[in-house]
């Protein structure tokens, strides 16, 4: 079946811009969370959704960051006013309902601030 | 909050062995992953572990010690294909059920 989807794959922007990420989870999968990679650096965690809870926001850098949720499915982040330190990979992942679950993460999207 | 530790980089030579460690320090835990991430691509799910022991799954094993905050990945029979960052996650439930907390990443490095 189909895997977690994002787009566009690649994204430049000048600084100070708004740009919008979206992810397509695998069907069925009621969580989602969003990470951040920079080069050469590990997953930072950024936001979560679960079902029809509130999301936790806690990893959010600032408030230029947000991200919503529709029905369930489809998940879109946006980050507004780009600084250069946004530029990053960002990465969506999706697994189903259980704390053991794992992560089924997508291909990423690769946004450069010029 | 949680502090995760594990090597920046390690070498070894195909057909050997390599054994990744990483230590953690949360105020809770639920459970520890390992994923594998190729150069350019998204990582993907090596293991979890949730129980003390080792958990083997073909050329891949997983340890979890929790008294100790520690785990490791052994890779037996390294492939050059084998080449890739290694990622440690721990889930905390006291912040929340669902997030991951990750590594820096170990690169391991397979040679002829």
């Amino acid at each position: 079946g189909a895997g977690v989807s994002q787009s566009p794959s690649n994204k430049v922007t000048e600084k100070g811009k708004d740009v919008e990420l979206r992810c397509d989870p695998i069907s069925g999968h009621t969580a989602l969370y969003w990470y951040r990679q920079s080069l050469g650096q590990g997953l930072e965690f950024l936001i979560y959704f679960q079902g029809n809870s509130a999301p936790d926001k806690s990893g959010l850098p600032s408030d230029r960051f947000s991200a919503e949720r529709t029905g369930g499915s489809v998940s879109t982040l946006t980050i507004q006013r780009t600084q250069q330190e946004d530029s990053a990979v960002y990465l969506c992942a999706s697994s189903p309902v259980g704390t053991g679950d794992e992560q089924f993460f997508g291909p990423g999207t690769r946004l450069t601030v010029l | 909050g949680q502090n995760i530790d594990q090597p920046t980089e390690m070498t070894a030579t195909e057909g050997a062995i390599v054994q990744i460690n990483c230590t953690y320090q949360t105020s809770g835990f639920n459970g520890l992953f390992w994923y594998q991430q190729h150069a350019g691509e998204a990582p993907t799910f090596l293991s979890y572990n949730v129980l003390d022991g080792l958990e083997e799954k073909g050329r891949f094993s997983s340890f979890l010690s929790r008294s100790k905050g520690y785990s490791y990945l052994l890779l037996k029979e390294l492939q050059m294909k084998d080449s890739a960052s290694y990622l440690c996650a721990v889930r905390d439930p006291t912040d929340s059920w669902g997030k991951l907390q990750f590594g820096a990443g170990t690169q391991v490095v397979v040679t002829p």
